[in-house]
């Protein structure tokens, strides 16, 4: 299984400020023969399902703010939110999709500082 | 609007089986896969399968071969989970999530959860 390893665990930023979540797969999920990643990510807030941000580890979902942002390849990657706002408290997810079993990151919990 | 509304909080001993559903509404049901996810309590989401919608095919991942059952009925567009043999590590919130069209492992759309809690 592909592990996924996301860090920090948690971070306080302040409103506006830029918050950096990293995320780091056990074994590539660059599909060569298209030149995609296989990553995701994902916005959980409490009592919400949670939400698709960006998939093809860079490409925003349709309505996503572009605050949001997705970089990396490969086996590292990170998702940036540039301008915290304090609807934007919650878990972050990566996910890899490039073998099964799909697997999910720890998770990283972001807050307002 | 998309929306997948699952059933309610269950409460179960031991033993017992559980059926969970999943109604979608706002789209063609058997244009998307459904997808299960298990997020245990304090842990991060855990992948459990698809089902096909189109065929009914299921497709599970290694460790819910045994005692978990996706199933569909087309005609109310609805996805089911079953699982049976109900055991307390099964304690968790489950969800289903919609597969986007030209790949069914992301997933654009998620119910709200179910929680399933298993205690005597």
């Amino acid at each position: 299984d592909i592990v996924m390893t996301q860090s920090p665990d948690s971070l306080a930023v302040s409103l506006g400020e830029r918050a950096t979540i990293n995320c780091k797969s056990s074994q590539s999920v660059l599909y060569s023969s298209n030149n995609k990643n296989y990553l995701v990510w994902y916005q959980h807030k409490p009592g919400q399902p949670p939400k698709l941000l960006i998939y093809w580890a860079s490409t925003r979902e349709s309505g996503v703010p572009d605050r949001f942002s997705g970089s990396g390849s490969g086996t590292d990657f990170t998702l940036t939110i540039s301008g915290l706002q304090a609807e934007d408290v919650a878990v972050y997810y990566c996910q890899q999709h490039y073998s099964a079993p799909l697997t999910f990151g720890g998770g990283t919990k972001v807050e307002i500082k | 609007q998309v929306q997948l509304v699952q059933s309610g909080s269950e409460l179960k001993k031991p033993g017992a089986s559980v059926k969970v559903s999943c109604k979608a509404s706002g789209y063609t049901f058997t244009r998307h896969a459904i997808n299960w996810v298990r997020q245990a309590p304090g842990q991060g989401p855990e992948w459990m399968g698809w089902i096909n919608t189109n065929t009914g095919n299921p497709t599970y991942a290694q460790d819910f071969t045994r005692r978990f059952v996706f199933s569909l009925d087309t005609s109310v567009s609805t996805a089911y989970l079953q699982i049976s043999s109900l055991k307390a590590e099964d304690t968790a919130v489950y969800y289903c999530a919609r597969g986007q069209e030209i790949a069914v492992e992301i997933f654009d759309s998620w119910g709200q959860g179910t929680l399933v809690t298993v205690s005597s």
